[in-house]
């Protein structure tokens, strides 16, 4: 069965740092680009970022550009988001998401999402 | 970029057609492939369409999507409305490697 499960997230002050993972399983993780969709409590969809199989093509949404990276390491079927001067507009549930490919933009796996609450 | 426009929501009666719009801001609708997802409560989304019209292997073919370059729009139509269906429904699409949500549409079918 393919799977993306999150994890990582919680409670972190305004200006923290927090790094999220994503865990794919049951497919070659490596063959497909990934991203990061997030939806603040009550609202809608919001793309973060995403990366190309091999890490060479990366973007940013400008919100975050700056302040939260993407990265993945293939050899865990991993994907990351390092995220810095965390700020309350910043609390929402964070989806990893798989596409077919960079060039494909639709995601055809989600994962079940993990919540970050940024908060003093 | 661009921004996607939806109706903020819908309802219709079980077994009857719904047609939720979703209006490009600037550049043509049919530049970029739109995609339509599915979110019940409590869930995760689900992609119910991809390039504009295709569905993933399982999803019911009473959902089908469209655009239409005249109102610069794309289409997602749900016909035979069951109760399952109350969902949050979003459009998407993209532009230079960044993805792009419409608002969210919330259909109750009552």
């Amino acid at each position: 069965e393919v799977q993306l499960v999150e994890s990582g997230g919680g409670l972190v002050q305004p200006g923290g740092s927090l790094r999220l993972s994503c865990a794919g399983s049951g497919f070659n993780f490596g063959d497909y680009a990934m991203h990061w969709v997030r939806q603040p409590p009550g609202k809608g969809l919001e793309w973060v970022s995403g990366i190309s199989w091999s890490g060479t093509s990366i973007a940013h949404a400008d919100s975050v550009k700056g302040r939260l990276t993407v990265s993945r390491d293939n050899s865990r079927s991993s994907l990351y988001l390092q995220m810095n001067s965390l700020r309350s507009e910043d609390t929402a549930v964070y989806y990893c998401a798989r596409a077919p490919s960079w060039s494909e933009n639709w995601f055809d796996t989600w994962g079940q999402g993990t919540l970050v609450t940024v908060s003093s | 970029n661009f921004m996607l426009t939806q109706p903020h929501s819908l309802s219709e009666s079980p077994g009857e057609t719904v047609i939720i719009a979703c209006t490009r801001s600037s550049g043509r609708i049919a530049a970029n492939y739109v995609q339509w997802c599915q979110q019940r409560p409590g869930s995760s989304p689900t992609t119910l369409i991809y390039e504009n019209n295709r569905r993933p292997s399982g999803v019911p073919d009473r959902f089908s999507g469209s655009i239409d370059s005249s109102s610069n729009s794309a289409s997602l139509t749900i016909s035979g409305l069951k109760t399952e269906d109350e969902a949050d429904y979003y459009c998407q699409s993209y532009e230079n490697g960044h993805q792009v949500f419409g608002g969210g549409t919330k259909l109750t079918v009552l």
